[in-house]
Parts: C-alpha cells; structure tokens; sequence
C-alpha cells in the first residue's frame, strides 16, 4: 500500500529566497510523482510531475527532485513569489486501485512573505 | 472549456438528510474520481469510475453512493448525512494518465 508523507505541515519563506518543500514515499515499484498547487476556495492543480528515469525536472522556477535510493522527493522554487503561497500536496501512484489512481500526501502550506 | 465544474458549492445539512453532489467534465475524460479533503489529511478517494457505467470504492466510501450514468456525468450521493462527513469534497477527471483536472470543490457542513 503506498503511502506518501509530507512531514512539514507548513513553511514560511521570505520572497526571493528558496522554497524546498519534502515528500517521502513507501513503495519503490512505482516510478511516477506529481506535485499539486491548492489555493484557497480553488481545486488543486497540476504543477509539476516527474518519472524514475530522471532525477531532476525543471519547469521554470519549479524544479522537482527525485532521490529513488532514499525514497524522498522535493519541489524547489526558486525565486518565491508571494503568490506562490498555497498548499502544495505530493502524489504518487496508488497500488491499491485499479486505474491511475494517485495517493495523496497531507500537503505543506507555503507561506511567502513580501 | 469549463473544465470541470462541481455543484454545489456550499451546503449546510441536517444530520440524516440526503443530498447529491454533481459533478461535470467536458473533457470527454474516462476517469473520475470523488476525493474529500480534510485538515491534515490530504485528499482521500471515496468512489472513483474508469467509465462509463462503472464505479468501484475508494480509501473512504463508506455513507457514499455514486452513479456514472452519462461519461461526463459523476454523482456523489450521501444518503443519511453525519456530522464526519463535513468536508471540501473535490470531484476530478483525468485520461487513462496520472494527472488528474479538480473541480472547485463542494463545502459540505452536517450539524
């Protein structure tokens, strides 16, 4: 059964400076992580994926890691925005469900201060 | 495109009472998913349909019904309401792929 756990409720970055935000996960067989954005009152929405034949992914000021050895991967933002303040929840794919079921983490809320 | 769209948005009810929650995609997507989102806890799947026609449970389903009568179509039935299910309910749609469209969530409150 994968788990995936944010162990950082929540975080406060000062605007310009490095936002890292920590996701570990249990199930080493699947190969495919994804990082949602939830703003207030909104739906989250998708930010940023990447699979175990990368190590890194790059999409502007977000940048993904993934450490398969350590089962950790972490979301980089970089330079933090004041609207980049959000929960931001870690996925992985489910081994419980049939379909392309994701298991969520708790999330992090990011708070960035001007 | 609206994308998906979920109705209501806000709903008080009554221990005991029914209600159904809607939701729409016009993505012409195979999957959707019903998820509550609770503090601390993430988003929980409840029932999730990889068709038309079909449905089958998630993490949490118990006190739910669903129903995918129409592909774009995925209802979210409670049938006698308890104060635990107060929660932001999120329904989502997706391709036979990982990355799942959210709607704008549903705020349900049961005194």
């Amino acid at each position: 059964d994968q788990q995936v756990k944010q162990n950082s409720p929540s975080l406060s970055v000062q605007e310009g400076r490095i936002s890292i935000l920590n996701c570990d996960y249990t199930n080493s067989m699947f190969d495919y992580f994804l990082w949602y954005k939830k703003y207030p009152a909104e739906g989250p929405t998708f930010l940023i994926s990447i699979s175990s034949i990368k190590d890194k992914n790059e999409d502007g000021r977000f940048t993904v890691f993934l450490n398969k050895s350590a089962k950790h991967l972490s979301l980089h933002i970089v330079p933090s925005q004041p609207g980049d303040s959000a929960v931001y929840f870690c996925a992985a794919p489910s081994d419980r469900y049939a379909g392309n079921m994701l298991t969520f983490g708790g999330g992090t809320r990011l708070m960035v201060k001007p | 495109n609206a994308g998906v769209t979920q109705t209501p948005k806000f709903r008080v009810l009554k221990t005991g009472q029914s209600m159904t929650l809607l939701c729409a995609q016009d993505m012409n997507h195979e999957y959707m998913y019903w998820y509550r989102q609770d503090p601390g806890m993430g988003l929980r799947l409840i029932h999730y349909s990889v068709g038309e026609g079909t449905t089958a449970k998630g993490e949490v389903p118990d006190g739910y019904n669903v129903s995918r009568l129409k592909k774009q179509n995925f209802l979210l039935g409670l049938e006698s309401a308890a104060p635990s299910q107060t929660s932001v309910y999120f329904c989502a749609s997706s391709y036979p792929v990982y990355e799942q469209y959210f709607g704008p969530g549903t705020r349900l409150t049961v005194t």
